[in-house]
């Protein structure tokens, strides 16, 4: 089992639509949550984090955490070509204090 | 210069060949990685360094090696590399060595291909 997995895609949506994209986890103990964007030759820059249960909202940008379930998700709102990116979910394994990344997801936003 | 700069962005090179990539970062953090970065697989942890002092060595093949000669400048020597060797390198640095914030800040990453 992958320590992090992510659907690969691509995952196409319209422009103005939500974007929705997932992770899940296999270490229980993890404690923090991120994603980072990466556009298409460029590094991976992070964008959004969340430490516990629940939404956690920044702009059109939403992060939803459920530690139950081993899930983090993002959701893009009002997306625009600019989201077009892939997007890395990372996990803090709080016991080595690592950051384990998933492989990414594509995206694309259709005009 | 600002953030993390990474030098050369592109590198090609036989599997005798010896080379170094070389990270600096002016962002007064404590602690510098190397990753790898190759299609359809997650960001793989090489190596890493807090403080100048290596911490991390995620079972890398001998032919990597890391110096990290203070806390501003990391490099990667490479020697007698594989085919398989190709990928992204990315470089990174953070104010917190134990990531609890997550936040990595990288640089632009040396396109590695070994013929």
């Amino acid at each position: 089992q992958k320590e992090v997995e992510q659907n690969s895609g691509p995952l196409s949506v319209p422009e103005g639509a939500i974007a929705s994209l997932n992770c899940t986890y296999s270490d229980r103990v993890s404690q923090s949550f991120f994603w980072y964007r990466q556009y298409s030759g460029k590094s991976p820059e992070l964008i959004m984090s969340i430490y516990s249960n629940g939404d956690k909202e920044d702009g059109r940008f939403t992060a939803q955490l459920n530690k139950a379930s081993q899930y983090v998700s993002l959701l893009i709102r009002d997306s625009q070509p600019s989201d077009s990116a892939t997007y890395l979910c990372a996990v803090n394994n709080a016991r080595n204090e690592k950051l384990t990344f998933g492989t990414g997801t594509r995206l694309t936003i259709i005009p | 210069e600002t953030g993390v700069t990474q030098t050369p962005r592109h590198l090609v090179m036989g599997m005798t060949n010896k080379k170094s990539l070389k990270c600096e970062q002016h962002l007064g953090h404590n602690a510098m990685y190397w990753y790898k970065q190759s299609a359809k697989k997650p960001l793989e942890l090489m190596f890493v360094y807090s403080l100048e002092e290596r911490v991390e060595n995620n079972s890398v093949p001998s032919r990597f090696s890391p110096e990290c000669p203070n806390s501003s400048h990391l490099f990667l020597h490479l020697h007698t590399l594989q085919p398989e060797d190709s990928a992204l390198y990315l470089c990174a640095s953070s104010q917190d060595p134990g990531l609890n914030t997550g936040e990595l800040f990288f640089g632009e990453g040396s396109r590695l291909t070994v013929l």
